[in-house]
Order: C-alpha cells, then structure tokens, then sequence
C-alpha cells in the first residue's frame, strides 16, 4: 500500500522559511516522479511544482507565484520528498499535499499558516 | 497559463440523478485532463486520468468524456457518498491548473 504523510507545517510570520517533508512508502520512491499540490483555506487546489526522478536527470519545475522562494528536493535514501519555502508571505497559507505525478496516490496534507 | 473554467460552479441534485460537470480548457490540451472528487478536510481523490480512463478502484457510475477544450464527468447514478466537490485539472503543459471546482449538494 502507498503511503505518503506530510509533515513540517506551522505557523510562520511573514518572511520566515518553512521546510516540508514527505515520506513515502510502498513505492518505488527512487524512480517516482513527485509533485507538491496546495489549498488555500476554502479554495481550490493549486499546483506548486514537481520533481523528475534523479535517473530522469531530477529536474524540477515550478508555478510561477512560488518560483524563486521555494525549492523541491528529494532524499532517495530516506524515500523523503522536501519543499523548503522561504520568504513566505500571507498568501502561502495552505494545506500543502505531496503527490506522485499520475496523481493517483496523495498524503493528507500539513497545514502552513502565514501570519504575523 | 492555460485557464480551467468549470460549470456550475454548485450543483444540488438527489440521489438516483444523473449529472454532468463541464470543464473548459482556455486551449487544446489534447486528452490531458483529470477529475478529483474531494471530501472536506480530505486530500482528493483521483477518479478518471486521461479525460476518460477510469482509476482503479472508482465505482463504473463515473465516466468521462471529452477532448481538445471541452470535457464532461458523468456520474449516472448519484448516491450518498458521492455529494462532495469535483476539480478538473490538466497536465498538458506547465504549470498544471485545476478548475475552481464543483460542489455537488443535495437537493
């Protein structure tokens, strides 16, 4: 069974830095492609940014409200997938999600609030 | 960025209904379309991949349909468990986006 759980969130002032993990299990984590997805309270969903398997050369690629301030890596040995956010602003606050990239298996969220 | 529009954006409807959420794509994206149903305070739940595949697991009520800008999810049998929100998403081209949602009530 797939398991992905979220951890890192919490509340942070406006500026601050905040990393997430997520850590995946019954998966092939060394060959997985991995995305992180976000909402806002009562909103929608919001794509943030994905992360290519190191064997797909690792790339990653992000959506342009959070490019520059957040960055995605992943540890392999520890099947971990990591966002680190800096320069947060009021607009971050959200439950973030880790996802494969079918899409088809996601965590429950952690929940970032920023507020001063 | 290619923009999602879905309609309606509330749908009440009673259990045994037949409905049907469109989605708009701003521009061709191909069969690279999504649906998720979600459950207050839980992730969401992929239901169909490639504007019409069903996910493992998902209840033959849901279908899909669709291709290029304009897409359709199908439930052709509503039951209780199925009053939740829907998003489209696509994946045709960075940055993916999803659609503002459905909310299925009840009637």
């Amino acid at each position: 069974e797939v398991q992905l759980v979220e951890s890192g969130g919490g509340l942070v002032k406006p500026g601050g830095s905040l990393r997430l993990s997520c850590a995946a299990s019954g998966l092939t984590f060394t060959s997985a492609w991995m995305t992180w997805v976000r909402q806002a309270p009562g909103k929608g969903l919001e794509w943030v940014g994905r992360i290519k398997s190191k064997t797909d050369d690792g790339t990653t690629a992000y959506a342009a409200p959070v490019k520059d301030r957040f960055t995605i890596s992943r540890d392999d040995s520890k099947s971990t997938l990591y966002l680190q956010m800096n320069s947060l602003k009021t607009e971050d606050t959200a439950v973030y999600y880790c996802t494969t990239e079918s899409f088809e298996f996601w965590g429950r969220g952690t929940l970032v609030t920023v507020s001063s | 960025d290619i923009q999602m529009t879905q309609s309606p954006s509330t749908l009440a409807a009673s259990v045994g209904d037949r409905v049907t959420i469109t989605c708009r794509a701003s521009q061709d994206i191909r069969n690279d379309l999504a649906w998720y149903q979600q459950k207050p305070g839980k992730a969401p739940n992929l239901l169909i991949y490639k504007a019409s595949s069903l996910e493992s697991g998902v209840p033959s009520s849901f279908s899909g349909s669709g291709s290029g800008t304009e897409f359709t999810l199908t439930i052709s049998s509503l039951q209780p468990d199925d009053f939740a929100t829907y998003f489209c998403q696509h994946y045709n081209s960075f940055p993916y986006t999803f659609g503002q949602g459905t909310k299925l009530e009840i009637k």
